[in-house]
């Protein structure tokens, strides 16, 4: 059973604040690490796919970062707005696997 | 183009009774996964549909079970219900041949009572 590894579980920052969170996760068989963002009733956004390690994504003012070899992946959130408010979830595919193992997320709350 | 849609959005049902939930796939997807996300946890991958056919599965009992059908959209089936089968039930799609991206839907909230 793989384990990926979200934290923190929760972190509220002011508006204007930068911020970012870590996924950990098995380095063997390495595939693809996912990032989502969950906004409350609405369906997961991807953010970002990310595959080759030292790989550095970047969507507005958030960015992620890979490191395969050492087994983590880093979300980095410049500038928090409030609308910046959501879940944010890491995914692993690894091996052979079709499928995502989530790691149980990390809540951002933006405060104006 | 209408991305992942699911249905219903809300279900209430008494254990031991049988539920489907339903799934449309974004257009030009040809592959479905179920995932279950019970209150505090990520989604945890029931499995996967492709061709018709149950490709993938996860650590999850004979009472899930599931189908796909030629359009590709696909139903997810829950028999004799448990209070732990409480959960919200994403269905995310995506293409077999065009990487590894999948896109979800909002999900369906299952309480069993």
């Amino acid at each position: 059973i793989l384990n990926v590894e979200q934290s923190p579980q929760s972190l509220h920052v002011q508006e204007g604040d930068s911020t970012n969170f870590t996924c950990s996760f098995p380095s063997s068989n390495f595939y693809a690490l996912h990032w989502y963002r969950w906004e409350t009733a609405k369906s997961p956004e991807a953010l970002f796919v990310m595959t080759l390690n030292g790989d550095e994504k970047k969507k507005g003012r958030i960015s992620a970062t890979l490191n395969t070899k050492e087994g983590y992946s880093y979300l980095y959130i410049k500038g928090s707005q409030p609308e910046d408010s959501a879940t944010y979830l890491c995914a692993l595919r690894s091996g052979s696997a079709r499928q995502l193992t989530f790691g149980s997320g990390t809540q951002l709350t933006v405060l104006p | 183009d209408a991305g992942v849609t699911q249905s219903p959005t809300h279900l209430i049902k008494t254990r031991g009774q049988q539920v489907t939930l339903r799934c449309s796939p974004k257009s030009g997807h040809d592959t479905v996964s179920w995932y279950q996300q019970a209150l505090g946890q990520g989604p945890q991958f029931i499995f996967q549909y492709y061709e018709e056919e149950e490709r993938q599965r996860g650590n999850f009992p004979d009472r899930f079970s599931g189908h796909q059908f030629p359009n590709y959209s696909s139903e997810l089936n829950v028999n004799a219900l448990l209070l732990g089968d409480s959960a919200l039930y994403l269905c995310a799609s995506s293409f077999t041949g065009g990487g590894t991206e999948a896109f979800f839907g909002q999900g369906t909230r299952l309480t069993v009572v």
